[in-house]
């Protein structure tokens, strides 16, 4: 089985300020896929990053970056100098037991985050 | 380029009423298809599944059924709505035999009362 906690529910930052959003994943496979999606106020989800299991190199895109350390299972983002445009719910996402042909993520709950000016 | 579009953005029914949303998807071919729910507090859940026409997975049990009728579109259905059908229901979308990202549409929220 598979399982992604987000144990944050909100976050309220001040503009400019980092934030990092937590996931922690569960599953018993080796091979397996990793995600983060934000979903602003409009409701559909933006796909932001994948990573698969075998590749523990951290990633930077601007402001943002991923940590992925198997040795917690977890996959936390930062956000840098955080705008309020970066206001959303971040989703975090498990895919194992990669078939190709049955596609499906699991996902957390979600993380609220809110960026004041 | 690949575009999805899910219809209608938000819906208000009374219960015991029968639903039809409508997801169809452009620029692509033989896509992996899923309508997933977001509930408050509870996250996305995935309802159903479509590797191909006429080839529907049930994730939950549930008053809900999905259809493929053509390769590009895929319907939720109900005969009779519950309060607990309320809900954001997202589309999405997946290149079948590779990665698992998802393309989503912009959900449609729907208030059964």
């Amino acid at each position: 089985a598979q399982k992604v906690t987000q144990a944050q529910t909100e976050i309220s930052v001040v503009e400019k300020e980092d934030v990092t959003l937590d996931c922690v994943y569960e599953t018993r496979d080796t091979t397996y896929y990793l995600f983060w999606y934000k979903q602003p106020p409009s409701g559909e989800l933006v796909f932001l990053i994948r990573r698969n299991s075998f590749d523990e190199q951290n990633e930077i895109s601007g402001r943002y970056s991923w940590n992925f350390q198997k040795s917690t299972s977890s996959f936390n983002f930062t956000i840098t100098a955080s705008q309020v445009v970066d206001s959303a719910v971040y989703f975090c996402a498990l895919s194992a037991n990669y078939t190709g042909a049955n596609s499906k993520l699991t996902f957390g709950k979600g993380i609220t985050l809110s960026v004041r000016p | 380029s690949q575009t999805i579009h899910q219809w209608p953005a938000t819906l208000v029914q009374p219960v015991g009423s029968p639903l039809s949303l409508e997801c169809t998807v452009e620029g692509t071919s033989n896509p992996n298809l899923y309508w997933y729910r977001q509930a408050a507090g509870r996250g996305l859940q995935l309802l159903f599944y479509s590797v191909g026409i006429g080839q529907i997975s049930s994730e939950v049990p549930q008053n809900l059924s999905a259809s493929r009728p053509q390769d590009r579109q895929f319907i939720l259905s109900s005969k009779k709505l519950l309060l607990s059908d309320s809900g954001f229901y997202l589309c999405a979308w997946s290149v079948r035999w590779m990665s698992e990202k998802l393309f989503f549409g912009s959900g449609t929220q729907l208030s059964v009362l």
